[in-house]
């Protein structure tokens, strides 16, 4: 059984530039939520999809957007990059009153 | 909006020695989560707890849910090298989807 799968592993961008990373949530889920994670810090929540809608969001700017598809996948999409957008991006999928379960992330580098 | 504060930040023992941090928030939770990341991998669920004073065991680790619902505990006892990682705790309230997480505990053991 797969748990939650990111892509890519790693992504170096450059300023201005938009990025796209995808997430597959664990067989069973129906929730995916979006974490950025800085160097030293615990993961800051973006925002959770349910139902191809955006449930809930944290304090991030209009840049960072989303998507679930109907076989519940979700993209986290970043436009017009700053350096300060440089983190480990998690994706966590969960069901009605279950913990998160975090995918492995995706590095993004922003040059 | 809710604030974590983890402690301590890092830690340095010996191995075989018993480990305990703890995790304090500004506000009541009805669920508390203890996570543990290795370089390069996304968090990973140790213990969820779901009610005050709340004992839970997996293995070596032993965490609690505060009677005040404030606060939680995580100890692990006789650790061996493969505990080293990032402890974080998270935690949310009675109508939230939506974790909040500290800032992690770095825990060094040394064979």
């Amino acid at each position: 059984d797969a748990g939650v799968t990111q892509s890519p592993t790693h992504l170096i961008k450059t300023r201005g530039q938009q990025v796209t990373l995808r997430c597959s949530p664990k067989s069973g889920h129906d929730t995916v939520s979006w974490y950025q994670q800085a160097l030293g810090q615990g993961p800051q929540f973006i925002f959770q999809y349910y139902e191809e809608e955006e449930r809930q969001r944290g304090n991030f700017p209009d840049r960072f957007s989303g998507h679930q598809f109907p076989n519940y996948s979700s993209e986290l999409n970043v436009n017009a990059l700053l350096l300060g957008d440089s983190a480990l991006y998690l994706c966590a999928s969960s069901s009605f009153n279950s913990p998160l379960h975090f995918g492995n992330g995706t590095r993004l580098t922003v040059t | 909006g809710q604030q974590l504060n983890q402690s301590p930040q890092s830690m340095f023992i010996q191995e075989g020695e018993d480990v305990s941090m703890n995790c304090t928030s500004s506000s009541i939770f009805n669920t508390w989560l203890w996570y543990k990341q290795d370089p390069g991998e996304g968090p990973v669920l140790l213990i969820a707890l779901y009610k005050a004073g709340e004992l839970t065991s997996n293995g070596r680790l032993t965490a609690q849910f505060g009677i005040t619902r404030k606060d939680s505990f995580l100890n692990i006892s006789a650790s061996i090298p493969s505990d080293v990682g990032i402890y974080f705790c998270a935690g949310h309230s009675g109508g939230s989807y939506i974790p909040t997480f500290g800032r992690g505990t770095s825990l060094i053991v040394h064979p």
